[in-house]
């Protein structure tokens, strides 16, 4: 069964500061997602990354995948207040295109 | 294009009774998902449905069943609801193997 786990769970971080939140999943996957998620409201769409090595980024955030050591991690630069959010990251099972959600990552940026 | 809509936003009911809820998915997208938050069990996949047919399930009791209609809206009935029903539940649309589309979600309450 595909697991898929995050961590830290929680993340407390000053403004300015770097940070990476990372995600391993325990069986092969061709698809790895990150979403967003604000409170009260639903997810978005941040990422979805393919291949092994794929990087994108959008602003301060940046993902990256490496499929042989079943892991992403997602990078922020300078974070801002804006960017507290929950983060998940997703994964989709080879044998029947199930999506998987990690717990998420809440991230919590201070002035 | 008009995103994910979900009715109703917000539900309560009490033990026992049922429940049906609504997802119309953005426009050309075949695939339908559901998915329950809570703040303990996080996001679980209850099931996926694609032209009509249910194509995925994850493993929640039978009191939890839905439906795919022609026009690919997407229904989800709960009966006999428990105390730990309470949830949001979030819809998904994609199509075919591309990035999910989360719908703002019905938060149900069960008294």
């Amino acid at each position: 069964e595909l697991k898929v786990e995050q961590n830290p769970l929680f993340l407390s971080m000053q403004e300015g500061k770097n940070y990476t939140i990372y995600c391993n999943y325990s069986t092969t996957s061709d698809r790895l997602y990150w979403y967003r998620q604000d409170p009260g409201k639903s997810l978005e769409s941040l990422f979805v990354l393919l291949s092994n090595g794929a990087v994108k980024q959008e602003g301060r955030l940046m993902a990256s995948l490496d499929t042989k050591a079943r892991l992403s991690t997602l990078h922020i630069t300078a974070a801002v207040h804006d960017l507290s959010a929950t983060y998940f990251c997703a994964v989709n099972t080879l044998r029947d295109d199930k999506i998987i959600f990690g717990k998420g990552t809440r991230l919590h940026i201070l002035p | 294009k008009a995103g994910v809509t979900q009715t109703p936003r917000y539900l309560i009911k009490t033990r026992g009774q049922q429940v049906t809820l609504s997802c119309s998915p953005i426009s050309g997208h075949r695939s339908v998902s559901w998915y329950q938050q809570t703040p303990g069990q996080g996001l679980q996949f209850l099931f996926e449905y694609f032209s009509e047919t249910q194509r995925n399930k994850g493993n929640f009791p039978g009191r939890f069943s839905g439906r795919q209609f022609s026009n690919s809206r997407s229904e989800m009935n709960v009966s006999t609801l428990e105390l730990g029903d309470s949830a949001l539940y979030l819809c998904a649309s994609r199509f075919h193997t591309d990035t999910q589309y989360f719908g703002p979600g019905t938060r149900l309450t069960v008294l």
